[in-house]
């Protein structure tokens, strides 16, 4: 099992471009998590999503999308890039049994300038 | 509203020495608790657990207990090892959501 897998590993974007961070697990996961890691603040959740077709917001949505049309997948879209957005992305997944033990990806090092 | 505090680092120990890593929390009704480690470069991974007031979580040589009196949810370790130098995050859930909320990670540096 490959586990979460997450690319890129690095990227660098300018001011207003978008893009998207993959994610993908193959342990069967029903719940899968976005987070982002800042220096000081723990991580803190995006977006996350219960299954398939379902997804909701957590503590700091602005500027982010989501999408899960397959249980295997859960992809991050930057809308509008801004430099408050540099920060390292982690995708997580978890059985829906015992959502609060998370299997992490090994995450994506964003900068936006 | 619920949340996590735990000690700021770097905690700096030399090989073998007694390890604590403070956290306490904060939260309305009766919380699982769990520390994650980070190694560097590395994804977060789950290191213990508990769910319960008095549970004992345990892994690794790792040690924790779940303290209602105090809030509290401290992480021990005997005899500490080059190894062990990560960062480590304490968290807390309440079954009302799927959140896990997060304490900002402790960095543990560990001198041969």
């Amino acid at each position: 099992n490959a586990g979460v897998t997450q690319t890129p590993k690095f990227q660098v974007l300018k001011t207003g471009q978008s893009m998207t961070l993959q994610c993908a697990q193959d342990m069967n996961h029903e719940y899968m998590s976005w987070y982002r890691q800042d220096p000081g603040m723990g991580l803190r959740l995006i977006h996350y999503s219960v299954g398939a077709g379902i997804t909701d917001q957590g503590e700091v949505p602005n500027g982010y999308n989501v999408s899960r049309s397959t249980t295997e997948d859960f992809p991050l879209r930057l809308l509008s890039a801004a430099p408050s957005q540099t920060s390292v992305y982690f995708c997580a997944s978890s059985y829906s049994g015992r959502p609060y033990e998370q299997y992490f990806g090994p995450g994506t090092r964003l900068t936006v300038t | 509203g619920n949340s996590v505090t735990q000690m700021e680092g770097p905690v700096t120990l030399s090989e073998e020495a007694f390890l604590t890593i403070n956290c306490t929390y904060t939260a309305t009704g009766y919380p699982s608790l769990f520390w994650y480690v980070q190694y560097p470069g590395e994804g977060l991974q789950l290191l213990l657990k508990a769910t319960k007031a008095d549970d004992k979580g345990s892994n690794k040589g790792f040690e924790a207990t779940y303290r209602k009196e105090t809030t509290s949810f401290h992480l021990e370790k005997g005899s500490v090892q080059v190894s062990d130098s990560a960062v480590y995050f304490c968290a807390l859930a309440m079954d009302s959501n799927y959140q896990l909320i997060w304490g900002a990670g402790t960095k543990l540096i560990i001198k041969p």
